[in-house]
Formats: C-alpha cells, sequence, structure tokens
C-alpha cells in the first residue's frame, strides 16, 4: 500500500507569493490533517478535512487554507508569504477523522523557504 | 489551554543504554495519546495508547499509559545507533484536536 505522498519536496518562495502543497492520502484514507513544523514551534496542528469538509483548524492565520477533493487528496495554500513561513510542513491521513482513534500516517512533508 | 510536555529535550546515551522517554499532558477530551519517531522526515508511527496500565510493546520499545497522573512513558531497552531520532508525543482529544509536545532528541553514540 502506498504512504502519504507530498509534492513538491522543496519549494522556495519570496516574501508576498503564495504557495499550493499538495497531499494525497494512503487509499481508503478519508481524513487529512496538515501541520507546520519549526525548530523552535515543534509540531502545530493547521487543520483537518475529512470527506472534503473542514472539521478543525487549529490558530493560524486566514492566509493559511486548504480544500479536500472528492478522492480525499488534498491542498494547503499559503498566500502572501513572510520569512517567518519557513518550514517544513507534514500532512498525515487516518481512516476516520482525528477526533477517532485511528493513527495518524505522516507524509515526509514540503520544506518551504521564504526568502 | 491544552498542553504536552515532553522531557528530557534531549538525551545522549551509549549504545545498550535503556533510556525512559517521558510525556505529560493536560487536554480537554482525551480521547488516545500517540508516540511518533521522526528520525528525517516522515513521523512514522509507534504506538498508540488508549486505556491506563496496558503496557503496548513493539521488540526493544514500549509504551505505557497513566490517565490518572495524565502521563505516559517510552522505555527503549538495549538502544542502538538506530534509535537516534526524534521522539515525539501527540494527544488527541474527542473533539479533533491534536496537541504535539516539542519532541525528544535521542542521540544514542556508538
Amino acid at each position: 500500500k502506498a504512504g502519504v505522498t507530498q509534492t513538491p519536496r522543496y519549494l522556495i518562495k519570496t516574501r508576498g507569493q503564495q504557495v499550493t502543497l499538495s497531499c494525497s492520502p494512503i487509499s481508503g484514507h478519508r481524513s487529512v490533517s496538515w501541520y507546520q513544523q519549526t525548530p523552535g514551534q515543534g509540531l502545530q496542528f493547521l487543520f483537518e478535512y475529512f470527506s472534503e469538509t473542514q472539521r478543525n483548524k487549529g490558530n493560524f492565520p486566514g492566509r493559511f487554507s486548504g480544500r479536500q477533493f472528492s478522492n480525499s487528496r488534498s491542498e494547503m495554500n499559503v498566500s502572501t508569504l513572510e520569512l517567518g513561513d519557513s518550514a517544513l510542513y507534514l500532512c498525515a491521513s487516518s481512516f476516520g477523522p482525528l477526533g477517532s482513534n485511528s493513527p495518524l500516517h505522516f507524509g515526509n512533508g514540503t520544506r518551504l523557504t521564504v526568502t | 489551554e491544552d498542553k504536552v510536555v515532553q522531557s528530557p529535550l534531549s538525551l545522549v546515551v551509549h549504545e545498550g543504554d535503556t533510556v525512559t522517554l517521558n510525556c505529560s499532558y493536560e487536554v480537554t477530551n482525551f480521547r488516545s495519546l500517540l508516540w511518533y519517531k521522526q528520525e528525517k522526515k516522515a513521523p512514522t508511527f509507534l504506538f498508540m495508547l488508549t486505556s491506563s496500565g496496558i503496557e503496548k510493546k513493539s521488540g526493544r520499545l514500549s509504551s505505557i499509559l497513566d490517565k490518572k497522573e495524565l502521563f505516559s512513558i517510552l522505555n527503549i531497552t538495549a538502544t542502538q545507533t538506530g534509535d537516534s531520532a526524534i521522539y515525539l508525543c501527540a494527544v488527541k482529544g474527542s473533539q479533533g484536536n491534536l496537541i504535539f509536545g516539542k519532541g525528544t532528541k535521542l542521540s544514542v553514540k556508538p
């Protein structure tokens, strides 16, 4: 069974630009959640999508948004990029929603650098 | 405010040593606690704990949860250099919130 796939692996953008990251979950998984990982803050929850609906959102500004398609693939968009958005962005999939007892399986992440 | 605190933040041991990593939490409507190992990129799933006092074991790794005292430990016996990684603890609430600790960086020297 293929794992969680994130594309692209690396991205370099300049301040003010926008970026779209993609995540394909494990086949059969309906929940996709997104996380930002930085050395100072650790892993922080961005949002979760389940069956194309956003179920939960972390404490991030509205510049961070996402969506989920009918095949469960998800995209995350960050607009008006700031230097502080430089981070590893991880997505995770699970069979059930985050509130269930389904374990999360992570992708390898997208390393975003904002200059 | 929900929080997950891991200790120690970093640890250096020699091959063959046994280590215990700690995770304490305060999370609304606790659902489960998860342990992950992160080496380079993707955190890999180790254990999910939902009930107190029941040890989960996988090879040299084991973990247990205490829901009364709100903590979990992850034990690694006979450590090897391949165990060097960041170990992450995360707690799920039934409302769908998921809180990660900052991780424990384990370095195993030959």
